[in-house]
């Protein structure tokens, strides 16, 4: 498996401001994802994070909104822009191991906004 | 497009008890399937992986069958304990040219009671 960390736990923000979440693996990966938890729901894809390429946007997810970041192969960040109580959510990285298209997730940030 | 259900939506069965969790798919052309263990407000631990040419794995009380003619795989727990509480998810991986991609359940919210 991988073992991966993420960056911070939780936070809670102001309306109108932005967050960068951070996302470290043990290990190099090709594959690194975004998703979002939303309370109650399960997970939706964001995008995924290309090294050396801008990151590929589900649809409804733009880089204006959510920016990222994949500047080596263990490392990637997510930030959610100009915030607003919608995006109260759980917001996890995430890992594929080719050997197996196995996938393994971080623990998570919990983002409260106000 | 993929569609994942689970059944139940919730589960509370008393400690000890042997329990069957469902997950069926709408498109049986699937690369793989993960389940997954998430505990409240927390990131996923993947449990098992079932590859698409597989019947079934088991690890410790936990055994996944997939059936991917019929478009369904059960997670099934054997004398389930209080720490087996958690929110189970299953995701179905399709091969796409760029990148796999992961289809999530709703989940099933399983409370085991002492």
């Amino acid at each position: 498996s991988a073992v991966i960390s993420q960056k911070p736990s939780r936070d809670i923000c102001q309306r109108g401001t932005s967050l960068t979440i951070q996302c470290q693996v043990d290990s190099q990966v090709t594959m690194m994802f975004w998703y979002r938890q939303q309370p109650g729901q399960s997970l939706t894809l964001i995008a995924t994070a290309n090294q050396g390429s801008e990151a590929t946007y589900e649809s409804g997810f733009v880089i204006d909104k959510f920016p990222i970041s994949r500047p080596n192969l263990t490392f990637s960040t997510l930030t959610v822009s100009n915030m607003s109580p919608e995006d109260s959510s759980i917001y996890l990285c995430s890992v594929e191991r080719r050997e197996f298209n196995e996938q393994f997730f971080g623990p998570g940030t919990r983002l409260t906004v106000l | 497009k993929q569609e994942v259900t689970q059944i139940p939506a919730a589960l509370s069965v008393p400690e000890g008890e042997n329990l069957v969790l469902n997950c069926s798919f709408t498109d049986s052309a699937i690369y793989n399937l993960q389940w997954f263990r998430q505990d409240p407000g927390k990131g996923l631990t993947s449990l098992l992986l079932i590859q698409s040419s597989q019947r079934e794995q088991t690890s410790g009380r936990l055994n996944a069958s997939l059936d991917k003619s019929s478009g369904r795989s059960t997670l099934y727990i054997a004398a389930s304990q209080p720490g087996d509480s958690a929110t189970y998810l299953c995701a179905v991986r399709r091969v796409e040219t760029s990148g796999s991609r992961l289809t999530f359940g709703e989940g099933t919210q399983l409370t085991v009671n002492p």
